[in-house]
């Protein structure tokens, strides 16, 4: 069955530090793997999107790392601001059809403290 | 910033009444597709279209229907609301299979 997780479920941090989440898949055949942040009461918004043959993509503060072997992927956000406050949305895209199945992770709420 | 638009963003009606929830996108996209999210859960897809007079059901059972009469045009119907559907609904769309963009949603509230 395809399926994608998230850990950790939520996370508090302080403004300042950087904190790294998590995406394991079982999506196959891969095709892409999407990392969306939505703000409370609002759409997602695209932050990174990474093929196969790619290992890492940046974003201004957000690094998305991907390991298509082990099908992990992680979300690095560097010096935390308020702002960043949100749930992080891991995404996977399959091959099986010309549209591209999403799959969808239940996604990071991620609170920033000052 | 995306070009996709969701009318209304809140939504509070009684069981029974018929609401419709619009949706529509000035980038050419041919591909557009709601989804349904309830708080913590991941995002269930309940209909989406290829183009012009093309809808299809999705994942989540739904007692929705949507139109696709005009290629920007999506809107989302339910006939009969109750309050099971209350629920955050988003429109997104996207030209192939690149990057989807999303409403900023309509979160309907059903009495």
């Amino acid at each position: 069955k395809n399926q994608v997780e998230q850990s950790p479920q939520s996370l508090i941090i302080l403004e300042g530090k950087n904190c790294t989440l998590q995406c394991n898949y079982t999506v196959s055949p891969f095709s892409n793997l999407r990392w969306y942040k939505q703000d409370t009461g609002r759409g997602p918004v695209s932050l990174t999107i990474m093929t196969f043959s790619e290992n890492t993509k940046s974003n201004g503060r957000y690094t998305a790392t991907l390991d298509a072997d082990t099908k992990q992927s992680s979300l690095h956000i560097t010096a935390s601001q308020l702002s960043d406050s949100a749930s992080y949305i891991c995404v996977v895209s399959d091959r099986g059809s010309t549209l591209g199945r999403l799959y969808f992770g239940r996604g990071t709420q991620l609170t920033v403290w000052p | 910033e995306a070009d996709i638009y969701q009318t209304p963003r809140y939504l509070v009606i009684g069981t029974g009444k018929k609401i419709t929830l619009e949706c529509s996108q000035t980038m050419g996209h041919d591909k557009m597709y709601w989804y349904q999210q309830d708080p913590g859960m991941e995002l269930h897809l309940i209909h989406y279209s290829y183009g012009v007079n093309s809808t299809e059901k999705g994942d989540l059972s739904s007692e929705s229907t949507v139109s696709r009469i005009r290629t920007e045009h999506f809107p989302l119907t339910l006939e009969s609301a109750r309050p099971s559907h209350t629920s955050q609904y988003l429109c997104a769309s996207t030209k192939s299979s690149g990057e989807l963009f999303f409403g900023e949603g309509s979160r309907l509230t059903v009495l």
